[in-house]
């Protein structure tokens, strides 16, 4: 399996731009989570997917952030417009539902809002 | 404040070194505490998983302990190699959340193991 698939690696925008970030998640886990990391404010969830249902969204920054999963192997975040201070790194991470819950990360996408 | 927290912030050791990052959390009752490994460029890989019943669990060069009674958790890296330079993060799973799998994550100690 090639894990989890994050696309694009790196994106610089300018600010008020929209951008679509694009996530594959491993074939056969049923749930799917955004994440930012900052410096500052290390991993924070911003919303996750059950069965392709979201389920939590309540880390979503505001309005201009939008999550979809049309399938159960593919999910976006979009930012629209972006911000310089959404420049972060955003993961994607898939797990199957257990006891256990391990996620499993990619690469993630290194945003620059200019 | 973060119910999660971890120290040092940041460690550079010698490598052959032994090393111990600790994480003190205030989640309460929780289902798991774990410990992921973050490389430069890369995304967290988890390296143990514990129940609250657990005390100690291994794998390979990394062992992490648990002491629920005073909610603290430390990671030990035995024999350190250059490839052990990454970010260590400490995350809880808080329990009775439902059907809310959201975890708490710790901020990480950036260890730095130099030649």
């Amino acid at each position: 399996d090639a894990g989890v698939i994050q696309s694009p690696r790196h994106e610089v925008t300018e600010m008020g731009q929209e951008v679509t970030l694009r996530c594959k998640p491993i074939s056969g886990h049923n749930s799917l989570f955004w994440y930012r990391q900052t410096m500052m404010r290390g991993l924070e969830l911003l919303i996750y997917f059950n069965n392709n249902v979201p389920i939590d969204d309540s880390g979503m920054p505001e309005d201009r952030f939008s999550a979809k999963m049309p399938n159960a192997s593919f999910s976006t975040l979009k930012i629209q417009p972006s911000e310089p201070r959404d420049s972060a790194v955003y993961f994607c991470a898939s797990s199957f539902s257990s006891s256990t819950d391990t996620q499993y990360f990619g690469p993630g996408t290194r945003l620059t809002v200019l | 404040k973060n119910q999660v927290e971890q120290s040092p912030q940041s460690l550079i050791i010698l490598e052959g070194k032994n090393c111990t990052l600790q994480c003190n959390y205030t989640v309460s009752p929780f289902s798991n505490l774990r410990w992921y490994k973050q490389d430069t460029g890369r995304g967290p890989v988890s390296l143990t998983i514990m129940t609250f019943s657990e005390n100690t669990k291994s794998n390979g060069r990394y062992t992490a302990t648990l002491d629920a009674d005073t909610k603290q958790s430390s990671l030990h890296i035995t024999a350190s190699q250059l490839s052990d330079s990454a970010s260590y993060i400490c995350v809880v799973r808080p329990a009775n959340a439902g059907n809310n799998r959201k975890l708490i994550w710790g901020l990480g100690t950036s260890l730095a193991v130099n030649p």
